[in-house]
């Protein structure tokens, strides 16, 4: 049973565009969650991360917006740029004793065309 | 820092072996987390170390599968026997703490497969 989902498996968008990837969970416990960027041959990097009590956190080009009703996150890449190009995994935890459990969604691989 | 160490990258090999995988984590992190990242599932975390000690193994999938953390910079991860469907990439990760504020920092990871 997939807790977070991830359902599209691929996204190609041109250079200089924003790129939308969408996630969405279904365990009404989890309420930290965070986005990680993953490069062939490398492991998984933190990108950014949001606690539930916001519905939006920004760094950069990079912001995530939560829908807490709708059990959804998306992260928003604005301009995108080709070094964006990467699988991009959503991750979700609770804030309880097991805080350090990240539930990973299967990832989206962003293609960004110059 | 050289971030977190993982040998080997890649490891063939043929069923009923036994696998070692190793890691070295980040000097001055105290956790610790073994990964396992196959199409059909995702990444999923197999073993939690805080502070050299197994917090959380309820995600190693059987008995074939034993994690050690005998001192705060190595750890091992054993399959044996080895099985095909346990043909995956294995990644270590570890932080300074395992709350929510710490990061997890991964490895590149270890890619099995077992003929």
């Amino acid at each position: 049973d997939q807790q977070v989902k991830q359902n599209s498996p691929s996204l190609s968008v041109q250079e200089g565009r924003i790129s939308i990837l969408n996630c969405d969970y279904t365990n009404s416990m989890f309420d930290y969650f965070l986005w990680y960027k993953k490069y062939p041959a490398e492991g998984p990097t933190f990108l950014i991360s949001i606690s539930s009590i916001k519905d939006k956190n920004e760094d950069g080009r990079f912001t995530v917006f939560l829908n807490k009703s709708a059990k959804h996150l998306s992260l928003h890449i604005v301009p995108s740029q080709p070094g964006d190009s990467a699988v991009y995994f959503c991750a979700a935890t609770g804030s309880g004793g097991s805080n350090y459990k990240l539930t990973f969604g299967k990832g989206t691989l962003l293609t960004v065309n110059p | 820092d050289a971030g977190v160490i993982q040998s080997p990258r890649h490891e063939v090999t043929e069923m009923g072996q036994e696998v070692t995988l190793r890691c070295k984590p980040i000097s001055g992190h105290n956790s610790l987390f073994w990964y396992r990242q196959t199409m059909m599932r995702g990444l999923e975390l197999l073993i939690y170390f805080n502070n050299n000690v197994p917090i959380d193994d309820s995600g190693m999938p059987e008995d074939r599968f034993s994690a050690k953390m005998p001192n705060a910079s190595f750890s091992t991860l054993k399959i044996q026997p080895s099985e095909p469907r346990d043909s995956a990439v294995y990644f270590c990760a570890s932080s300074l703490g395992g709350g929510l504020s710490n990061e997890q920092f991964f490895g590149p990871g270890t890619r099995l497969t077992v003929l």
